[in-house]
């Protein structure tokens, strides 16, 4: 069956660093990839997407990466600020539209 | 343009009880999805519907449950007969027809079982 990881560990960064978080899969071939952020009591909120034939997709402070090849994506966040401490959910589109979830990495960045 | 809304965000229901959860998408979508996330788990997907038709509900437990998208109003999550265990965070996202790459989620509605 299709598994998602994320990095059960909290990451704790200093402010204006590079955050950078994994998300890798197996036994599948999403046609995309999405990345999402989750406050506490809260719903996910998109951020990005990237397609297999794509490498590489920015947004703003924002990086992902995708190698279909290792099955993984990478997420950048560069500048990092307290605001942007929070949980980031990786996302892969299974047929119907679903949505298959990994279980989220924190992020708390440091002032 | 309001969001996707849910209600309510906080429900608490005692053993045997029903369970109704509402989803009103995005203003223009016509595709919804419920997710359920359990205390230290990801998120689950359970069941999609357009309107008046479910697309998918295999993520859904057999018995218990059940999902509806009338016409007109919200979408329906109905948990009958809970237990402890539905206790769970439960999440709605939308999607336009046209595009249905991006989901929007709601705020959830957190469900407690006593």
């Amino acid at each position: 069956s299709q598994k998602i990881e994320q990095n059960s560990e909290a990451l704790n960064i200093q402010e204006g660093k590079t955050a950078t978080l994994t998300c890798n899969y197996t036994n599948y071939s999403p046609a995309y990839l999405q990345w999402y952020r989750q406050d506490p009591g809260r719903g996910p909120v998109f951020l990005l997407l990237i397609r297999e034939n794509e490498k590489e997709k920015r947004k703003e402070r924002l990086k992902v990466t995708f190698d279909t090849t290792l099955k993984q994506s990478l997420f950048h966040i560069t500048a990092s600020q307290p605001a942007d401490s929070a949980t980031y959910l990786c996302a892969l589109k299974f047929r119907n539209n679903r949505l298959a979830f990994g279980k989220g990495n924190q992020v708390v960045v440091i002032p | 343009n309001a969001g996707v809304m849910q209600n309510p965000r906080h429900l608490v229901r005692r053993r045997g009880q029903e369970a109704r959860l509402r989803c009103s998408p995005m203003k223009g979508h016509s595709h919804v999805y419920w997710y359920r996330q359990l205390p230290e788990e990801g998120l689950k997907f359970m069941v999609y519907l357009q309107k008046e038709n479910i697309i998918d509900e295999s993520g859904m437990p057999k018995e218990r449950f059940s999902a509806e998208f009338p016409k007109e109003g919200p979408s329906i999550l109905r948990i009958q007969q809970v237990v402890r265990g539905d206790s769970a965070a439960y999440f709605c996202a939308s999607s336009p027809a046209a595009v249905q790459e991006t989901q929007y989620f709601g705020p959830g509605t957190r469900l407690l079982v006593l």
